[in-house]
């Protein structure tokens, strides 16, 4: 079985504010794949990054930066300078190596305040 | 373009009505997935087509009764549903599912519905 926990279920910030969005996973398989989507109030899950188990190099995407740590089976999330848009839920999840199961964890829901 | 498009984007329905959800890729995906989300709470995974043929449900009530015409296709039939099944319904496709591959799951923006 395959879990994934998002410790913080929400986080109140103010415009500007660095933020990190934690996510910890556990699983079997020795390859996999870790995803986080974003979902605004409008509902649609917004593809962010993918990251696969075999590649911990760091990704930077303008204010987005994502910290892959094998050791802590840790997948965090960095949003620097944020805006009032960022506002959203964030999920965290991980794909197992056959491909055919995604799991999210529960989400961190996100205020950015003007 | 990586675009998934869902009808209606909000349903109302009675438990005695029946009622179809639809859902629409044009990327040449051959993956599609049915996730129920309740409020405040992680998708959930109902059913996995692959190649047009049902290859994962996730032991849904058979009043939910998924359909896939073709490739580009999903549909999601509803029959005397309960007011617990009220959620949003999420449709998501990937090139591929199983066998190793690893791909991504893109989403359309859902099918809020109400059961009265």
């Amino acid at each position: 079985a395959q879990k994934v926990t998002q410790a913080q279920t929400e986080i109140s910030v103010v415009e500007k504010e660095d933020v990190t969005l934690d996510c910890v996973y556990e699983t079997r398989d020795t390859t996999y794949y870790l995803f986080w989507y974003k979902q605004p109030p409008s509902g649609e899950l917004v593809f962010l990054i993918r990251r696969n188990s075999f590649d911990e190099q760091n990704e930077i995407s303008g204010r987005y930066s994502w910290n892959f740590q094998k050791s802590t089976s840790s997948f965090n999330f960095t949003i620097t300078a944020s805006q009032v848009v960022d506002s959203a839920v964030y999920f965290c999840a991980l794909l197992n190596n056959a491909g055919n199961m995604l799991t999210f964890g529960g989400g961190t829901r996100l205020m950015v305040k003007p | 373009d990586t675009e998934v498009t869902q009808t209606p984007k909000h349903l109302v329905m009675g438990m005695t009505n029946k009622k179809s959800l639809k859902c629409e890729q044009h990327m040449g995906h051959r993956a599609m997935y049915w996730y129920k989300q309740k409020a405040k709470k992680p998708p959930e995974l109902m059913f996995v087509y692959s190649y047009e043929k049902l290859s994962i449900n996730e032991s849904v009530p058979s009043r939910f009764s998924p359909e896939c015409p073709n490739s580009s296709l999903l549909n999601l039939h509803l029959h005397a549903l309960q007011p617990e099944d009220s959620a949003l319904y999420l449709c998501a496709s990937s090139q591929g599912a199983g066998g190793g591959a690893s791909e991504t799951q893109y989403f359309g923006p859902g099918t809020r519905l109400l059961v009265l």
